[in-house]
């Protein structure tokens, strides 16, 4: 079955200690993004990827990194630098650029400890 | 930034039906997407408008006028497992996708 997947469920996070988040697709998607959503929020966008090896910063990028070494995986890096990273963070991809649909990964709870 | 307004709340009977309106303002305009999510769960894409007008898919169903920023998601004959949030996106000039708040939407029996 092709679709996205994310992992871990929920991840726990120590006071300053970076942990990734993984996101792999098998669709064969050109494009992927993080969001995170936060409660009475809209999804806001954190980083995207158009192609390999490529990615630029969403509206929300200060304390994340990415990296999109191949077409199926954009792991998400929760820095320590994020003060506030409680949140549920949601992968997607699409087809193509960012003019085509989003699809959704199952998403990872982040929980600090 | 965009500005995407949906109410917070609505709650409806089986069978019933709900609209729940979004208006919106954009700097350029490329279409507005529709998703459902479960509490939890992933958004999953219920439909997409880019012209003026009403597209139906089943008991869904999505109008769109442009002129006016303003899009409403019809659902009919309302079920249980219809109980979510309802997210509408915009998408801009430059293809940036933006997402309202989403509105929950409690079935009764």
């Amino acid at each position: 079955d092709g679709g996205i997947t994310q992992s871990p469920k929920y991840l726990f996070r120590k006071e300053g200690q970076n942990v990734t988040l993984s996101c792999e697709q098998n669709l064969n998607h050109d494009a992927m993004y993080w969001y995170r959503q936060d409660p009475g929020q809209g999804l806001r966008l954190i980083y995207y990827s158009q192609i390999v090896n490529d990615f630029q910063k969403g509206d929300i990028a200060e304390g994340y990194s990415v990296s999109r070494e191949k077409k199926e995986s954009f792991p998400l890096t929760v820095t320590s630098a994020q003060k506030n990273p409680t949140a549920f963070y949601l992968c997607a991809s699409s087809i193509g650029g960012s003019w085509e649909t989003q699809y959704f990964g199952p998403g990872t709870r982040l929980l600090v400890l | 930034g965009q500005n995407i307004d949906q109410p917070t709340e609505m709650t409806a009977t089986e069978g019933a039906i709900v609209q729940i309106n979004c208006t919106y303002q954009t700097s350029g305009f490329n279409g507005l997407f529709w998703y459902q999510q479960h509490a939890g769960e992933a958004p999953t894409f219920l439909s997409y408008n880019v012209l003026d007008g009403l597209e139906e898919k089943g008991r869904f169903s999505s109008f769109l006028s442009r002129s006016k920023g303003y899009s409403y998601l019809l659902l009919k004959e309302l079920q249980m497992k219809d109980s979510a949030s309802y997210l509408c996106a915009v998408r801009d000039g430059d293809y940036k996708l933006s997402f309202g708040a989403g509105t929950t939407v409690t079935v009764r029996a």
